[in-house]
């Protein structure tokens, strides 16, 4: 299993642009997150989904937009890229299952900035 | 909303002691409480995860704490090694939630 894909690895920004953000898991989690993290910070949740056709806000949601066709793809999308959405991007997937406790698996992390 | 506060500073500690790491909640207690590693460049991998019935989990040289009371749970790494220093992050999950809520983390430097 690949576990949780993100991309792209890397990218810059100009203000006004946007992008999508890819996330994909082969785990068959039905739960989904988009977190940031600041340098030097804790992550916050962006958007969260707990199935297909289902998402919700979390912390910090402005500026952002999600979606979840299907059980494997959450992308994030940013309209309108402003420099204080510079920021490292992290997707993670967990099982339902409370037994398991939500036990979070992260991709590797998408560095973004806006100039 | 649920707060959560980690040592706010770095620890640094020799290689061998027992490094001590600590996680404040406030308002209502979650169902359970999970324990990440985070290395620089990379996501967070999950360590352990204690429950609220639970006061205590251990796994190899690690040890979790979970105090309900005092709103407080506590990490140990017994023996440590350079090899552990990274930043750990308590994670707070409240019952029938979607979703978790992180701390900013704590730096654990270990020293040869």
């Amino acid at each position: 299993n690949a576990g949780v894909t993100q991309t792209p690895k890397f990218r810059i920004l100009k203000i006004g642009q946007s992008m999508t953000l890819q996330c994909t898991q082969d785990m068959n989690h039905n739960y989904m997150y988009w977190y940031r993290q600041d340098p030097g910070m804790g992550l916050k949740l962006i958007y969260y989904s707990v199935g297909a056709g289902i998402t919700d806000k979390g912390e910090v949601p402005n500026g952002y937009n999600v979606s979840r066709s299907t059980t494997e793809d959450f992308p994030l999308r940013l309209e309108l890229a402003a420099p204080s959405q510079t920021s490292v991007y992290f997707c993670a997937s967990s099982t339902s299952a409370e037994l398991l406790g939500d036990t979070q698996y992260f991709g590797p992390g998408t560095r973004l900035t806006v100039l | 909303s649920q707060k959560i506060e980690q040592n706010s500073e770095a620890l640094n500690i020799q290689e061998g002691k027992t490094a001590t790491l600590t996680c404040n909640y406030t308002n209502y207690s979650p169902a359970y409480l999970q324990w990440y590693r985070q290395d620089p460049g990379r996501g967070p991998v999950f360590l352990l995860l204690i429950r609220e019935n639970e006061k205590e989990k251990r796994k190899e040289r690690l040890k979790v704490t979970f105090d309900t009371t005092l709103k407080q749970s506590l990490f140990h790494i017994t023996a440590s090694q350079p090899a552990d220093s990274a930043t750990y992050l308590c994670a707070l999950r409240q019952p029938n939630a979607g979703k978790s809520t992180f701390g900013d983390g704590t730096t654990l430097t270990v020293k040869p």
